[in-house]
């Protein structure tokens, strides 16, 4: 079974600044995606981000990349140059490609943007 | 492209009543994904169509919970009698269960079920 924990129930940055949220997990499987979603207020998911377990290239999108490390279980995002809007809930997700592909999610961790 | 769509938006019920919940999802989409997020928690599956058939579905409490799918479209959830601890909102989301997207799931607003 997979299982997804982040660590950071609360973070908070300054405008500009940078952030890592924290996030291991754990699988049987060999062949998996790893994601960051971003929840506001509107209760909206929204991806942010996905790694495929295959690449080692850690993946990028504009100021949003993550580390990952295979071997450890751990996946990482950072977020560069943080915004107001950046504020929100931020969820690690994994899904197995072995079964239903389904995502199972951490229990979030609430960021901070001080302006 | 329009979004997942999801009615209706907020719904107070009490204890021992029932309730249902709609989801359109993105048209094309051949699968479907109902999750429940309880507050402080991050979403769990509760079940997963592919067109109408389910693919998972072991972690939905069926004593109480029924959801379809009929002509794999729109679909519905629904609670019979409702408890306490079913208060949550209840997301949908929708994928073309295709590789070269990761299979990324898109999300609808949620629906926020309060049970008094």
């Amino acid at each position: 079974a997979q299982t997804v924990t982040q660590s950071q129930p609360e973070m908070s940055v300054q405008e500009a600044e940078t952030v890592t949220l924290s996030c291991t997990y754990d699988t049987s499987e060999s062949d998996y995606y790893l994601f960051w979603y971003k929840q506001p207020p509107s209760r909206q998911m929204i991806l942010v981000i996905r790694q495929e377990a295959y690449k080692q290239q850690n993946a990028t999108e504009n100021r949003f990349s993550v580390n990952f490390q295979k071997a450890a279980k751990s996946f990482s995002l950072k977020i560069s140059d943080s915004q107001l809007g950046d504020a929100a809930m931020y969820f690690c997700a994994s899904s197995d490609m072995g079964g239903s592909e389904k995502l199972v999610f951490g229990k979030g961790t609430k960021l901070t943007v001080n302006p | 492209e329009a979004g997942v769509a999801q009615s209706p938006r907020y719904k107070i019920i009490e204890k021992r009543q029932s309730v249902a919940f709609w989801c359109n999802p993105i048209s094309g989409h051949a699968t479907l994904y109902w999750y429940q997020q309880i507050l402080g928690q991050g979403p769990k599956l509760l079940i997963q169509f592919q067109n109408n058939g389910v693919v998972d579905d072991s972690q939905l409490p069926k004593d109480r919970f029924s959801a379809e799918r009929l002509k794999g479209v729109d679909s519905t959830l629904k609670i019979q009698p409702a408890k306490l601890e079913d208060s949550a909102v209840y997301l949908c989301a929708s994928s073309t269960h295709d590789r070269e997207t990761s299979y990324e799931q898109y999300f609808g607003p949620g629906t926020r079920l309060t049970v008094t």
